[in-house]
């Protein structure tokens, strides 16, 4: 059971360079969820999905774009990299109703990009 | 020893003793708090959750206290050891429709030998 995997593990951007970070689940979970992690610092949610088909802003969504491609996967964009957006990304997904052994939501491991 | 919600990030206690820390939460519509272990370049780790009917929930070592009048969760950790090492965040669901998990800033806990 692979939870939720996330790709690139670590990645280098140039100002101005775009890229897309990848996300999939394999729980059947309904909602899929971006963060951006600082140094020192809690996750802030940038977009989420509510449901395959869905997509709505968090706390930081400004230079970030989704797309929740189908119910496994959902993609984090950056158009244009800027160093603000150096951080580590993490995404996660939950499951609706009873919340279950780990609170119902579950972790990637983190895309750590840099932007220089 | 114990720490004070985001004024104090880090709290260093000796092995053996005991463990609190603090968190305010911000929305009174939030039902449901899970506290997270986060260790370096790892994800969040669950730990325990606590939903908004309930003042306290006990775990293996950890107990979460929740005070909805003043909005505020403690993590309570007994006998804190070596690995018990990590930022710890509190997470507050917030219900509105659909589910969005909300975290704190975090506090790091050190633990000395």
């Amino acid at each position: 059971n692979a939870g939720v995997t996330q790709t690139p593990k670590f990645q280098v951007l140039k100002t101005g360079q775009s890229m897309t970070l990848q996300c999939a689940q394999d729980m059947n979970h309904n909602s899929m969820y971006w963060y951006r992690q600082d140094p020192g610092m809690g996750l802030r949610l940038i977009y989420y999905s509510a449901s395959e088909g869905t997509t709505d802003k968090g706390e930081v969504p400004n230079g970030y774009n989704v797309s929740r491609l189908n119910k496994r996967e959902f993609s984090l964009r950056l158009e244009s990299a800027a160093p603000s957006q150096t951080s580590v990304y993490f995404c996660a997904s939950s499951g609706s109703g009873e919340k279950g052994a780990n609170g119902g939501y579950t972790f990637g491991s983190g895309t750590r990009l840099t932007v220089v | 020893g114990e720490s004070v919600g985001l004024h104090l990030p880090t709290l260093s206690v000796q092995e053996g003793d005991n463990s609190i820390i603090n968190c305010a939460y911000s929305n009174s519509a939030s039902d449901y708090f899970i506290w997270y272990k986060q260790e370096s370049g790892k994800g969040p780790q669950f730990i325990i959750d606590i939903r908004s009917n309930m003042d306290k929930r006990q775990g293996q070592r950890v107990t979460v206290l929740l005070n909805k009048t003043v909005k505020h969760l403690s993590l309570q950790i007994a006998a804190t050891q070596p690995g018990d090492s990590a930022v710890y965040f509190c997470a507050e669901n917030i219900k509105g429709g659909y589910n969005k998990l909300i975290f704190g800033a975090g506090t790091r806990l050190a633990v000395h030998p």
